[in-house]
C-alpha cells in the first residue's frame, strides 16, 4: 500500500494567489481528515469527511478555507487569497471508521511570501 | 470536553538510557490511546495503540507503553534509546463510539539524544 500520498510536497506562493493542496487518501479508508500543524498551534484538525461528506469543518479558520471530497480517493483543500499567516505544514491522514487510527501523509509545507 | 496533556515539551537523554514520555488524558470514558512520532520532515507515524484489554501494549522499533486508567495516563517507555528515536512524539485519544473517529493530539514532546 503506498499510504496517504499529498501534492505537492512543498509550495511557494505570493500573497494572494491561490494554493490547493492534494490528497489521495489510502484505499479503502472511508474517513479523511485535514490538519495544519505550526510551531505557535501545533496540530489543528481543520476538517474531516466521512464517506466523501463533510462532517465538521469547525476547525477551518476563515472563508478563505474551503476543501471538498469529490470521490473517495480524491480531496483538495484549497486556500484563495492566500496569505502570509497560512504558511504551515498540511498533512492530510486517512481511516477506516470502523477502526480509529488515522494514517498521516508526508505534509505540503506552505510558505506565503 | 476531551484533551491530552503531553507536561515535557522537550526532553534529553543520552543514547543507551531508557525513555519514558509522559501522557495524561482528560475524557468522559476510556478512549482509544495512541502514540505517534514525527521524525524532521516526515507526517505522523503510527507508533502502538490501546483499544482495551492488556494494559501494557508493545509497539513498533521497540516502545511500549502502559494505560493507567486510576491516573488517566499512557505513558510512552523505551528501555534504551537509539540516536535515530530522535523526534517529535505525539500522544493522542479517539472516541469510542461514532461513524467517524476524530483524534485529539497532545502537544507534543520533542526527544533529543545525545551521542
Amino acid at each position: 500500500d503506498a499510504g496517504v500520498i499529498q501534492s505537492p510536497r512543498h509550495e511557494v506562493t505570493e500573497m494572494g494567489q491561490e494554493v490547493t493542496l492534494r490528497c489521495k487518501p489510502i484505499s479503502g479508508h472511508n474517513s479523511l481528515f485535514w490538519y495544519r500543524q505550526t510551531m505557535m498551534r501545533g496540530l489543528e484538525l481543520l476538517i474531516y469527511f466521512n464517506n466523501n461528506v463533510p462532517i465538521d469543518d469547525s476547525g477551518m479558520p476563515e472563508d478563505r478555507f474551503s476543501a471538498k471530497m469529490p470521490n473517495a480517493s480524491f480531496s483538495t483543500l484549497k486556500i484563495q487569497p492566500s496569505e502570509p499567516r497560512d504558511s504551515a505544514v498540511y498533512f492530510c491522514a486517512s481511516s477506516n471508521s470502523e477502526r480509529p487510527e488515522a494514517f498521516f501523509g508526508q505534509g505540503t509545507r506552505l510558505t506565503v511570501v | 470536553a476531551q484533551s491530552v496533556t503531553q507536561p515535557d515539551i522537550h526532553i534529553t537523554v543520552s543514547e543507551g538510557a531508557s525513555l519514558e514520555l509522559r501522557c495524561n488524558y482528560s475524557y468522559g470514558a476510556t478512549p482509544y490511546l495512541f502514540w505517534y512520532v514525527q521524525s524532521p520532515g516526515q507526517g505522523l507515524q503510527l507508533l502502538l495503540k490501546y483499544f482495551s484489554g492488556d494494559t501494557l501494549v508493545q509497539g513498533i522499533k521497540g516502545f511500549e507503553a502502559e494505560f493507567k486508567r486510576s491516573q488517566s495516563s499512557f505513558n510512552l517507555r523505551k528501555p534504551s534509546v537509539h540516536w535515530s528515536d530522535a523526534a517529535e512524539y505525539f500522544c493522542a485519544v479517539a472516541p469510542l463510539s461514532g461513524s467517524a473517529r476524530q483524534l485529539t493530539f497532545g502537544s507534543g514532546t520533542q526527544l533529543t539524544v545525545l551521542p
